[in-house]
């Protein structure tokens, strides 16, 4: 069993640009969500996504976007950074299926360093 | 707004004796709870959950124990080992999202 996978580790970003995370959801899963954890908080929910649609939303800016695609992988872009936008950025998968919906998997992350 | 609070950043137990976590809540809507367990450089790592119609689950060393009326919840490790230092997070599900505390960094003394 594969499980969630993100890339890049690492990114550091100028303010005013334009980043793009990446995400590969746990086999046999097709939802997945994205979290912003920044240093001494726990992670806050941006979005998720399930059939490639925006099925849920945190209090995230629409400068904060994402697509879901057919294999059930997933972007984050964020627009016109900022510097509170310094974060961990984590990816997480879970299945609409049964009565398990409510564990998601965690990505390692992608730290975010906005200068 | 704050729904899931963690309110010790910090816990230091000695090897072998157990360990309590606790995290309280506001939103009576959340139907799950959660303890996710994190080192660094790695995302969360899923532990143990309780439904909310249930008072506790245990799962080997791990128990959880849910109090609705008084919307708490704690998290139990015995016995507990070296590699149990870790930022615990508890976090609560309701509908589509996880809202998660801000942690509680565990050191197990040996």
């Amino acid at each position: 069993e594969t499980g969630v996978t993100q890339s890049p580790t690492h990114l550091i970003k100028t303010r005013g640009q334009q980043v793009t995370l990446r995400c590969s959801s746990q086999s046999g899963h097709n939802t997945v969500s994205w979290y912003q954890q920044a240093l001494g908080q726990g992670p806050q929910f941006i979005f998720q996504y399930y059939r490639e649609e925006e099925n849920g939303r945190g209090n995230f800016p629409p400068r904060f976007s994402g697509l879901q695609f057919p294999n059930y992988s997933s972007e984050l872009n964020v627009n016109a950074l900022e510097l509170d936008d310094s974060a961990l950025y984590l990816c997480a998968s879970s299945s609409r299926a049964g009565r398990r919906k409510m564990e998601q998997y965690f990505g390692p992350g992608t730290r975010l360093t906005v200068t | 707004d704050q729904q899931v609070k963690q309110n010790s950043p910090s816990l230091s137990v000695q090897e072998g004796r157990i360990s309590i976590l606790n995290c309280d809540y506001t939103n009576s809507m959340f139907d799950y709870f959660l303890w996710y367990k994190k080192y660094p450089a790695e995302g969360p790592t899923f532990l143990i959950s309780i439904s909310s119609i249930k008072d506790k689950n245990e799962d080997g060393r791990f128990t959880v124990f849910l109090n609705k009326s008084a919307k708490h919840l704690s998290l139990h490790i015995v016995p507990s080992q070296p590699g149990d230092s870790a930022v615990y997070f508890c976090a609560a599900f309701n509908d589509y999202k996880l809202s998660f505390g801000a942690g509680t960094t565990v050191t197990v003394r040996a």
